[in-house]
């Protein structure tokens, strides 16, 4: 069974920093592109991040460039986020997904962040 | 880094079929086939119900159904159930491991 698991949401004041986790599992993990995505309230699904399989290559979002960095230990299975500079735009659900033919294959459950003072 | 085109709401009543558009540029759904549709019902994670274009993961119902002309996608959701109800991105494959996703449909059966 496909497993994504986030973890590392929670409250963080403007400003502050939180990395998130995806302990990933059922699925050959290395061999995947991988992608952070969020959902703000009353919007909808945005891409942030993706990494590459080997993690050789990133990208991100004009709107998080800059703060947030993606990074991967295919050792471990685990895809990371770290995000600084947080605003309160940045307030989201965000999903650890995983993907192989140019789009999504398997979705976490998502973890919330939550941006305010 | 434009979102694709969806409207922002659709509806149809029980067995009708409702067609759902996702319109983006030539760098995105026109220059790829790999286009893809998720349902995500409230508080849930998304589910992806067709991908590169028109075909679809094991256990999704032949009434989802997806094709592609130009820089426009569309989903069409035949016999429409009330489990249907949700909210339907879509996204493209825009390069360098880069996806753009649509601004979602709400979807209402009536």
């Amino acid at each position: 069974e496909v497993q994504l698991v986030e973890s590392g949401g929670g409250l963080v004041q403007p400003g502050g920093c939180l990395r998130l986790s995806c302990a990933a599992s059922g699925f050959p993990y290395s061999y995947y592109a991988m992608y952070w995505v969020r959902r703000a309230p009353g919007k909808g699904l945005e891409f942030v991040s993706a990494i590459s399989d080997n993690g050789g290559s990133t990208h991100y979002a004009n709107s998080v460039k800059g703060r947030f960095t993606i990074s991967r230990d295919n050792s471990e299975k685990t895809l990371y986020l770290q995000m600084g500079s947080l605003r309160t735009e940045d307030m989201a659900v965000y999903y650890c997904a995983a993907g192989s033919t140019g789009g999504i294959d398997y979705w976490g459950q998502g973890t919330l962040v939550t941006v305010s003072s | 880094q434009s979102a694709l085109t969806q409207p922002p709401s659709a509806s149809g009543s029980p067995g009708q079929s409702v067609t759902i558009s996702c319109t983006g540029t030539s760098s995105d759904v026109g220059g790829y086939n790999y286009v893809s549709w998720y349902q995500q019902h409230p508080g849930k994670a998304p589910k992806v119900m067709i991908y590169e274009v028109s075909k679809r993961p094991s256990g999704v119902p032949d009434r989802f159904s997806g094709s592609k002309s130009g820089n426009t996608a569309s989903l069409t959701v035949s016999g429409l159930q009330a489990e249907d109800e949700a909210d339907y991105y879509c996204s493209s494959y825009a390069g360098s491991n880069f996806v753009v996703f649509g601004g979602g449909t709400e979807l209402t059966v009536l």
